[in-house]
């Protein structure tokens, strides 16, 4: 098993449909994390997770929903989608909350909005 | 509010060449510093950070970085580069906002090519 495991890999939704990606971690982490990778910009984070609370939400609208039901795993929820919205999504974890944090990455969910 | 700064979209390098690429930081603290590598369809892979102490830091793949405070740089250096090292690499800055967890910022990355 990898560290950080990403499902699907790849998806390609309607603007009408409701989907969910999922991220598990094997590392005994307590931090979680969901960034963005668009073409051309820097890594967006969207999302993070300590001890199951959410700590952060980077002004993320409201079609994506996080969840977090226990330390290893992590969702997010995808409903009413827009073009832009198709990019990279990156789950990461770590140990240790806060700056000194080193992150581990999945492979990402490559979605499609069309 | 911090930022990470990578001035080289792309770098092409000869194969058994030297490497640098190059990364600027903007943070009010001391700055934890990361550099990660991205090869194609595959997530962010560590290649080393700086937390503090000697500002020389080694890293796998045969990669060092220097932490230079003065020049808010943090350059990723390897002597001899080989063709699997051609990848987007991203420099990225610990923040912290004294909550919970926080992310990295990170920059836009750079592009690697390497020449036979």
């Amino acid at each position: 098993e990898t560290g950080v495991t990403q499902t699907p890999r790849h998806l390609v939704m309607g603007m009408t449909n409701k989907k969910s990606l999922k991220c598990e971690q094997h590392l005994g982490h307590n931090a979680m994390y969901w960034y963005k990778q668009s073409a051309k910009k820097p890594l967006e984070l969207m999302f993070v997770y300590n001890f199951k609370e959410q700590t952060e939400n980077n002004s993320v609208p409201s079609r994506f929903s996080p969840e977090c039901p226990n330390s290893s795993h992590l969702f997010l929820h995808l409903h009413t989608l827009q073009p832009e919205d198709s990019a990279l999504y990156l789950c990461a974890s770590s140990q240790l909350a806060g700056h000194m944090a080193e992150a581990f990455f999945g492979q990402g969910t490559r979605l499609t909005v069309v | 509010a911090q930022s990470v700064t990578q001035p080289d979209i792309h770098i092409t390098v000869s194969e058994g060449a030297s490497l640098e690429l190059r990364c600027n930081y903007s943070y009010g603290a001391t700055p934890y510093l990361f550099w990660y590598v991205q090869s194609p369809g595959q997530g962010l892979q560590l290649l080393l950070k700086y937390f503090s102490g000697d500002t020389l830091v080694q890293g796998i793949k045969g990669f060092e970085a220097e932490f230079k405070r003065s020049q808010s740089s943090f350059n990723l250096r390897k002597p001899s580069v080989h063709w699997s090292d051609a990848a987007e690499y991203f420099c990225a800055v610990g923040s912290y906002s004294g909550g919970g967890a926080d992310g990295l910022t990170f920059g836009k990355g750079t592009h690697l090519i390497i020449q036979p």
